[in-house]
């Protein structure tokens, strides 16, 4: 069955830089949009932005332009996410989604990885 | 961006309830909207979506209604099961925008 399983906890340095990655199997790799939503402690979702895995394509929410990048890599079907300049609001728990697309009815995220804890800490 | 404000943010609720969750976006989004249920230390699981569809899998008693800026997720008969987190979310335009979520707790 489909499924995205995502690298583990990291605890990182503020100014550091992280990337998570999101390992893909179970579908065709290139045929669904990777979203990435991240989650606070007690908070709710925040939509960070979405990838195209066929063409590399991207777009990013504003609040991340800038300072997120997302990547894949399609022979071992994993997309990645990059963020750099750390800080503790970056706290979070960081998720990647399949999104699927149908006429007339938008998109929904569909497919969800188990997420991955990012600590900012000094 | 997209405004999502869902109400309330909280409830109780006893098995065997009938539970209505409202949602409303600032502006019109057809019917573009999805509802997630999350439990604790889990990732979100779409329910709804396109408003008033349900996902495959997703018992009988969830069922979403709504178009433009208002729309309710309900829940016919409250089960154990569906103590948690629900969350709507729009698909109308990037960025994609939630609403800050509605605790059901028993």
């Amino acid at each position: 069955q489909a499924q995205l399983v995502q690298s583990g906890a990291e605890v990182k340095k503020p100014g550091a830089s992280v990337r998570v990655s999101c390992k893909a199997s179970g579908y065709t790799f290139a045929n669904y949009d990777i979203n990435w939503v991240r989650q606070a402690t007690g908070q709710g979702l925040e939509w960070m932005g979405w990838m195209n895995p066929n063409s590399g394509n991207t777009g990013y929410a504003q609040k991340f332009q800038g300072r997120v990048t997302m990547t894949r890599d399609t022979s071992i079907t994993t997309a990645y996410m990059e963020m750099s300049s750390l800080t503790s609001e970056d706290t979070a728990v960081y998720y990647c989604a399949t999104q699927i697309k149908q006429y007339r009815a938008g998109s929904w995220f569909d497919r969800w990885g188990q997420g991955a804890p990012v600590t900012v800490s000094s | 961006d997209i405004q999502m404000t869902q109400s309330p943010s909280s409830l109780s609720a006893s098995v065997g309830d009938r539970v209505i969750i409202t949602c409303r976006a600032s502006q019109s989004i057809s019917i573009f909207l999805n509802w997630y249920q999350q439990k604790p230390g889990k990732a979100p699981n779409v329910l709804i979506y396109a408003a008033s569809s349900l996902q495959s899998g997703v018992p009988s008693r969830f069922s979403g209604s709504g178009s433009g800026t208002d729309f309710t997720l309900t829940i016919s008969s409250l089960q154990p099961e569906d103590f948690a987190t629900y969350y709507c979310q729009q698909s109308y335009t990037t960025p994609r925008t939630f609403g800050q979520g509605t605790k059901v707790e028993i």
